[in-house]
């Protein structure tokens, strides 16, 4: 299977601890994407990657989420202090930047619970 | 900032019946608009694009065409089936300086009845 993968599928946690999701983008692919998504909403964008580099990260993303690209490969999302707010479902989604293209693939996603 | 609208739902529809789904946007540039479909226990994948004015996008039967003049894109297909039971999402990309971030609507859900 070629796409997106993310790890684990589902994740339970204590409000206060730190919990770490993983991305592996397509192949190739230079564009990463995290985006979060609660019950009933449409996904909503948190950062990107153009290869390593860290470009752009939206005003949700409090100081207590850092994400990461090493090597321009997979990247880690990490929350720190978890608290129950936080539970959602978390997507990693890739592309490749080609001639203004930019269709992104999306993965199964990581579903955060905080209890 | 950019927002996407879409209709009220859930949509509930016998097999072999006509589907609209509306969505509007707002967005400052020329977005690329997008629909999205999320099948149970899936993830999100790519149903259609249109990245200019009057363009129309079409894929498995479905279409919606890029109207800039009421800023809408609107899908649509004749003739629904009960494997089309899914969540869609209407999404924009503004490719100006934003790398080509989505922006969804709040999805719609959709199951058909044989």
């Amino acid at each position: 299977d070629t796409g997106v993968s993310q790890n684990p599928r589902h994740k339970i946690t204590k409000r206060g601890q730190n919990v770490t999701f993983r991305c592996d983008p397509i192949s190739e692919h230079n564009r990463l994407y995290w985006y979060r998504q609660t019950l009933g909403q449409g996904p909503e964008f948190l950062t990107y990657f153009q290869n390593e580099a860290q470009l752009e990260k939206s005003r949700l993303l409090s100081d207590r989420f850092s994400a990461e690209r090493p090597k321009g490969s997979f990247s880690t999302l990490e929350i720190q202090r978890t608290e129950q707010g936080d539970s959602a479902m978390y997507l990693c989604a890739s592309s490749l930047e080609t001639a203004g293209r930019n269709e992104q693939f999306f993965g199964p996603g990581t579903r955060l619970t905080v209890l | 900032g950019d927002s996407v609208t879409q209709m009220e739902g859930p949509v509930t529809l016998s097999e072999e019946a006509f589907l609209t789904i509306n969505c509007t946007y707002t967005a400052t540039g020329y977005p690329s608009l997008f629909w999205y479909v999320q099948y149970p226990g899936e993830g999100l994948q790519l149903l259609l694009k249109a990245t200019k004015a009057d363009d129309k996008g079409s894929n498995k039967g479905f279409e919606a065409t890029y109207r800039k003049e009421t800023t809408s894109f609107h899908l649509e297909k004749g003739s629904v089936q009960v494997s089309d039971s899914a969540v869609y999402f209407c999404a924009l990309s503004d490719g100006g300086t934003s790398y080509g971030k989505l922006t969804f609507g709040q999805g719609t859900i959709l199951t058909v009845h044989p």
